[in-house]
């Protein structure tokens, strides 16, 4: 199946610093998507993006397609923005679509 | 309130006990999904179903069985619980919109099952 691999596993930042987190993958995609855990579990979709680049408020995506990746951005990190990160991609497949396979995360904490 | 709902939160059976773990959603989505996340890991599917009456297997599916009675409900069910099962389920739906392109997918907040 495809390989979804992120960096960095662990992140510790000061409140305010910006973080970029990546997501490499090794196939062609026709979904890819990005989540948000929280410190208590839940999960939170943040982005579709399978390409180009997408902004919501402090947070942006970018998926470079032909290069199988795709960036993370969180600029002036809060707090809340602590958890694990989770890229999840859906391979394009001559037998249909596949579902969702996760990475295995980037653990971000934001220290005040 | 509106999303997907898990019951129960929290479970402990011993091996080789039954119990079924409930999801609904209330958004009018047609699929629904099953995932398992262990410590360190990403979640991994564990059956899904794109429409009413509809399941498929998804990556790990062996030791559950899935049972969408209709476009609210998904539910899963082990049979002969073991150890290795021991795992936060989450239970979640997905919605595809065309104008603009979108595709979202809502969770559960989770089940943490202890296979004693």
């Amino acid at each position: 199946g495809i390989q979804v691999e992120q960096s960095p596993p662990d992140l510790i930042l000061q409140e305010g610093a910006n973080s970029t987190l990546r997501c490499n993958f090794s196939d062609s995609v026709n979904n890819l998507q990005w989540f948000h855990q929280n410190p208590w579990g839940q999960l939170i979709n943040l982005f579709y993006i399978p390409s180009g680049t997408k902004q919501n408020g402090r947070l942006s995506a970018t998926t470079v397609a032909t290069e199988r990746y795709s960036l993370l951005y969180i600029s002036s990190s809060q707090t809340t923005d602590s958890g694990v990160y989770f890229c999840a991609v859906e391979r394009k497949s001559n037998f249909g679509n596949e579902k969702l396979t996760f990475g295995t995360g980037t653990r971000l904490t934001i220290i005040p | 309130n509106a999303g997907v709902t898990q019951t129960p939160k929290f479970q402990v059976l011993k091996t080789g006990q039954s119990m079924t773990l409930q999801c609904a959603q209330d958004m009018n989505h047609n699929s629904m999904y099953w995932y398992r996340q262990d410590p360190g890991m990403g979640l991994r599917l564990i059956y899904y179903s794109a429409s009413e009456g509809t399941t498929d297997k998804g990556e790990v599916p062996n030791g559950y069985n899935v049972s969408r009675l209709n476009k609210r409900e998904f539910s899963l069910r082990l049979e002969s619980a073991a150890p290795s099962q021991t795992s936060v389920y989450f239970c979640a739906s997905s919605w595809v919109s065309d104008r603009p392109s979108n595709y979202g997918y809502t969770f559960g907040s989770g089940t943490r099952l202890t296979v004693v």
